[in-house]
């Protein structure tokens, strides 16, 4: 079955760039129509919505995080990645990544922990 | 705030029913498909409802969808102490051209 799994550092400090790769397995990041999303969750809060890329390439973006973040894919790895840049504690969060099919997100990574702190 | 708005917290005794709403907008629940998910403590959250009210398989038909105009609502019938969870409501907002979810509804089981 597909399995989605995230990775990257579980520290970031403030200003810097965060970055997280979601590894998928069982099936090619390139079969559709799916797209592939990123998801974050501060501790004791709701859902929030990342951004998402389809198999084309083409993105979209929460509005409010818009300006920091670019979602990109690598079909050749099977990969797809989050860069946030100009992190601030208000980034501290468990990141999902998760597959959307298209109209909900039927797949879910186990999520990463990254905390922003010098 | 949440473009969607869900109730803090609901709570009902085993073996009973609880609704969950999730009220929006037209540029959201209106005119898009409404999903559900259940997310258990220090997991991630799992798809319970997608297409507004269709059910994943292995998701068992005590637990239901509607949705009528901006509002929707999850149902869960029959209850466990296994149900308690966060519950959220997701859709695709038509103007913001985003995914947006609810705040999050605690179901305690009493």
């Amino acid at each position: 079955q597909v399995q989605l799994q995230e990775s990257g550092p579980g520290l970031v400090k403030p200003s810097q760039t965060l970055s997280l790769t979601c590894t998928v397995s069982g099936a090619s990041i390139s079969s559709g129509p799916y797209y592939w999303s990123w998801i974050r969750q501060p501790a004791g809060k709701g859902l929030e919505w990342i951004g998402r890329i389809y198999t084309s390439g083409s993105t979209n973006y929460n509005p409010s995080l818009k300006t920091r973040v670019t979602i990109s894919v690598d079909t050749s790895k099977n990969q797809f990645s989050l860069n946030l840049s100009s992190v601030t504690a208000a980034d501290t969060a468990v990141y999902y990544c998760a597959r959307e099919d298209p109209h909900a997100f039927d797949i879910w990574g186990q999520g990463t922990m990254v905390t922003v702190s010098s | 705030q949440s473009v969607l708005t869900q109730p803090p917290s609901v709570s009902a005794a085993p073996g009973q029913k609880v609704t969950i709403s999730c009220s929006g907008s037209s540029s959201n629940i209106e005119n898009n498909y409404v999903s559900w998910y259940r997310q258990l403590p220090g997991t991630a959250p799992k798809l319970l409802i997608y297409e507004n009210n269709k059910r994943p398989s292995g998701i068992p038909d005590r637990f239901s969808g509607s949705k009528s105009a901006t509002s929707a609502t999850l149902g869960i019938t029959g209850l466990q102490t296994g149900d308690e969870a966060d519950y959220y409501c997701g859709t695709w907002d038509s103007s913001l051209s985003a995914r947006v979810f609810g705040g999050g509804t605690e179901l305690t089981v009493l």
